[in-house]
């Protein structure tokens, strides 16, 4: 069974402190890794998209890669505004015209000043 | 910037009534999809609806859930006879091709 799981719950930093979030797949057949961002209360915002091990994007203080087995979700210098819940989610391959996303439980991330 | 748009933001229904839930996708997107995310839990999907079908749906997605793109411009949810169970926040979301965008979702309470 396809499987996403992030670590860890709940990550608390500093203003300034560098650190990574996890992203753990099973996928069969892998057709993208995503990453979003959620406000309490709000949809997902689409950050990034990953689709091949190797591959790296940025935006702002955030930076996304892939292996073939994890993502990870670098934030350099984080401010306040950072603040939010992280999700990764991943599309395997089931054929036909549907992109289904399978997500994590998600990374609470709290930066304080 | 083109957004989804969701109304209502929250709805309360008595337990076994119908209720329906409103999007607007963006414009040119070809891939029309419902996730609900209960209280502290996963974002799950329900359906995905592509070329005016169903192209997969979950378990979730029984006979009480039904979709429909009345017209060029709106896709609909509706849930037949609401259970406590449904409480939750449902996201409509869209896709032009494998990236997908997220409404800021309906919250329905089931009392």
């Amino acid at each position: 069974e396809d499987q996403v799981t992030q670590s860890p719950e709940a990550l608390r930093l500093q203003e300034g402190e560098s650190s990574s979030l996890n992203c753990s797949y099973t996928v069969s057949g892998l057709r993208g890794l995503f990453w979003y961002r959620q406000d309490p209360g709000k949809g997902p915002e689409f950050l990034f998209t990953l689709y091949s091990a190797g591959e790296e994007k940025e935006k702002e203080r955030l930076k996304a890669t892939l292996t073939k087995k994890e993502s990870f979700l670098h934030i350099t210098a984080p401010k306040p505004e950072d603040s939010a819940t992280y999700l990764c989610a991943a599309r395997g391959w089931y054929g036909g015209a549907t992109n289904k996303l399978i997500f994590g439980t998600g990374t609470l991330l709290a930066v304080q000043p | 910037e083109p957004e989804v748009t969701q109304t209502p933001s929250h709805q309360v229904t008595q337990m076994g009534q119908e209720v329906i839930l409103r999007c607007v996708p963006i414009s040119n997107h070809l891939y029309f999809y419902w996730y609900r995310q209960i209280l502290g839990q996963k974002v799950e999907f329900l359906v995905s609806f592509y070329n005016n079908e169903i192209s997969e749906k979950s378990e979730i997605f029984d006979d009480q859930f039904s979709v429909e793109r009345p017209d060029g411009s709106n896709f609909t949810l509706k849930i037949r006879s609401t259970k406590l169970e449904d409480s939750a926040m449902y996201f409509c979301a869209s896709a032009r091709d494998t990236e997908a965008f997220f409404g800021q979702g309906t919250r329905l309470t089931v009392v």
